[in-house]
């Protein structure tokens, strides 16, 4: 069965200073790998995903992740973190086909507090 | 930007009644889903949708949950008997041919 583990319940970072999301991940064939976010009250954005091809994958809001099958891990990384970002992070697993892309499995997620 | 919508924002009901949460996918979409999350815990997967049919659906998903695409454009879930352990916030997902989930913004549903 697949599974998602992300290490970090909490995390605090100062304004400007870069950010690393951990995501590591459980699943028998290759993975299609995405990130949401969540603001408080809000509905689950997508911030990124993973299908295949440049394991560098950019998305939204200045946020990119590194796909590495050798650490069965899909990291979140962002260079400079504005107050905005401040929000609780999925890292999800699916798989490819159908319904199949939308049938994920998701992390417990990591909340992310931002000083000024 | 096309988006997902849920309704209501918020529903409060006793126990044993029945509910129905309601979503409007994205209009070029053919796949849809449910997941809840109860405080503090996962999203989790309850049941995808296709074709008018059921694709998969967890063991979650008992037989006092049910879909219905009663329409083109909604797609609803249906608890027939709430329980206080069905109180969640209770996410609608669409997706298309080829592609990612878009999530709406989710009802939060309170059983007392």
């Amino acid at each position: 069965a697949q599974s998602v583990t992300q290490p970090d319940i909490h995390i605090t970072v100062s304004e400007g200073a870069s950010l690393e999301l951990r995501c590591n991940y459980s699943y028998g064939a290759t993975p299609y790998l995405f990130w949401y976010v969540q603001s408080p009250g809000q509905g689950l954005q997508l911030l990124l995903k993973y299908f295949s091809g440049d394991t560098l994958v950019q998305g939204i809001k200045g946020f990119e992740a590194e796909f590495k099958r050798s650490q069965s891990s899909f990291n979140l990384r962002k260079p400079s973190v504005h107050w905005s970002d401040a929000a609780e992070y999925f890292c999800a697993v699916g798989r490819a086909g159908g319904t199949s892309y939308g049938k994920l499995t998701f992390g417990q997620g990591t909340i992310l507090t931002v000083h000024p | 930007e096309p988006e997902v919508t849920q309704t209501p924002s918020h529903q409060v009901t006793q126990m044993g009644q029945e509910v129905i949460l309601r979503c409007v996918p994205i209009s070029n979409h053919l796949y849809f889903y449910w997941y809840r999350q109860i405080l503090g815990q996962k999203v989790e997967f309850l049941v995808s949708f296709y074709n008018n049919e059921i694709s998969e659906k967890s063991e979650i998903f008992d037989d006092q949950f049910s879909v219905e695409r009663p329409d083109g454009s909604n797609f609803t879930l249906k608890i027939r008997s709430t329980k206080l352990e069905d109180s969640a916030m209770y996410f609608c997902a669409s997706s298309g041919q080829q592609g990612e989930a878009f999530f709406g913004q989710g009802t939060r549903l309170t059983v007392v």
